[in-house]
């Protein structure tokens, strides 16, 4: 799998929208980009996954650079309730591991 | 609808003990996840399961033994604890080779303490 880098940490205001990215340039062309993220201490959850094209949920958009190379996970009206861990991984859309890396600590102000 | 059910959740151990953790999905999936994770750090990949009966290795198996004898359950086992296995442990499923439906799901975590 892929190996991802990402800003240790961010900031955010309530209300506007978080930018997260991440730098995959490794990325094979099988691999897919997924996001989760991890609110104190639980367990990561699911937000988004793309291969090539951007995606949209009810969560988040997910920008994917023409070249694969690098994403942005777009949470487009920050609430307190999103500050938490981001963890961008690449993987194969249906290999077996899920490895994380150390993520983006978001920190959303009032 | 219980998702990944992970039993305990807190425990605490002497050195040389041996546990186990249970971790059950009602989801039917096929690929099931042990990790642990050190304060202040990312999730590790101890062990992992593509279908029932089938366990391989992660990135830090050492000291730890899995069993996936039922599709539901998964198991990780703990011979001899060690204090560097003192950790909150997850477990996590996923459906398997369908690419659009891939996300896993997680467990809320068990909180070893190794003395």
């Amino acid at each position: 799998d892929a190996k991802t880098t990402q800003p240790t940490s961010m900031d955010c205001a309530e209300g506007r929208a978080a930018n997260l990215p991440c730098n995959h340039s490794t990325i094979s062309g099988n691999e897919y980009v997924y996001w989760y993220r991890q609110i104190h201490s639980q367990g990561p959850q699911y937000i988004i996954h793309g291969l090539k094209n951007n995606e949209t949920n009810e969560m988040a958009s997910l920008i994917i650079t023409e070249d694969r190379k690098s994403s942005t996970l777009i949470l487009p009206h920050a609430t307190l309730r999103d500050t938490a861990v981001y963890y961008c991984i690449v993987r194969v859309g249906f290999g077996s591991r899920l490895t994380f890396g150390e993520g983006t600590q978001l920190t959303v102000n009032p | 609808n219980a998702g990944v059910t992970q039993t305990p959740k807190f425990r605490v151990l002497k050195t040389g003990q041996s546990m186990t953790l249970l971790c059950a999905q009602d989801m039917n999936h096929e690929y099931m996840y042990w990790y642990r994770q050190d304060p202040g750090m990312g999730l590790r990949l101890i062990h992992y399961s593509v279908g029932e009966g089938t366990t391989a290795k992660g990135e830090v198996p050492d000291g730890y033994n899995v069993s996936r004898l039922k599709k539901q359950n998964f198991l990780l086992g703990l011979e001899s604890a060690a204090p560097s296995q003192t950790s909150v442990y997850f477990c996590a499923s996923s459906p398997g080779v369908a690419a659009d439906v891939t996300e896993a799901f997680f467990g809320q975590g068990t909180r070893l303490t190794v003395v």
